[in-house]
């Protein structure tokens, strides 16, 4: 079975502070995303990789960056924390379509839950 | 973003009664997935139905797919208290990576 594991269940920091989310996935998958849910908005893609040093905005980039310097890695970094960033985090992974088939589930880590102060 | 929508918000049902969710988008689609997610947990692929298909089975799950209504529902048959949890439908459109979300049905099965 793929595992995607998110270093922290849970997670406290101080307005300002820079925050790093790391997200690990063992299956060899090429595409890695960072999604936020909150109550009443659902899923928003906030980024995803395509491949190893490679990313794309998703719906809500602002206030956040990226960081794929190997391919079982993806990491999500809030340069300067912000109260409105608190959120759950949830990490995904997914191999890219193939020949013939673009039907490619996302597998979930468990979530980062994020309280900024 | 072009985020689907389920219905209704929440659902709560006796345990053996079967539970129905629908999911409208707006855009055309590649396929249509469903997703359901247990507290505090991450989510779980549950079954996916592509664009040319109008129904598709897997054990208690039984989704179908109307493009020309732009819909999907998703039936679970003779539910269980385990089965309490929330479900989401996702669809990927001409992009090969992205799935957009809907905002999910919150199902309760009550023993």
């Amino acid at each position: 079975d793929v595992k995607v594991t998110q270093s922290s269940r849970y997670l406290v920091k101080r307005t300002g502070e820079k925050v790093f989310l790391e997200c690990v996935q063992d299956m060899d998958h090429e595409n890695m995303f960072w999604y936020r849910q909150d109550p009443g908005l659902g899923l928003r893609l906030i980024y995803f990789s395509y491949d190893v040093k490679m990313k794309e905005k998703g719906d809500i980039p602002e206030g956040y960056s990226v960081s794929r310097e190997k391919k079982e890695r993806f990491s999500l970094i809030l340069e300067s924390a912000s109260t409105n960033q608190t959120s759950m985090y949830l990490c995904a992974s997914s191999l890219s379509p193939g020949l013939g088939s673009m039907d490619q589930p996302q597998h979930f880590g468990d979530g980062t839950r994020l309280s900024i102060l | 973003s072009q985020q689907g929508e389920e219905d209704p918000q929440a659902l709560s049902i006796q345990e053996g009664e079967n539970a129905t969710m629908n999911c409208s988008y707006k855009t055309s689609i590649n396929n249509l997935q469903w997703y359901r997610q247990n507290s505090g947990r991450g989510l779980v692929h549950l079954i996916l139905i592509r664009s040319n298909e109008r129904e598709k089975h897997s054990g208690r799950l039984r989704v179908t797919l109307d493009t020309s209504k732009k819909s999907s529902s998703l039936l679970i048959t003779a539910s269980r208290a385990a089965d309490t949890a929330s479900y989401f439908c996702a669809h990927r459109g001409g992009s090969n990576y992205k799935l957009t979300f809907g905002k999910g049905t919150l199902l309760t099965v009550n023993p």
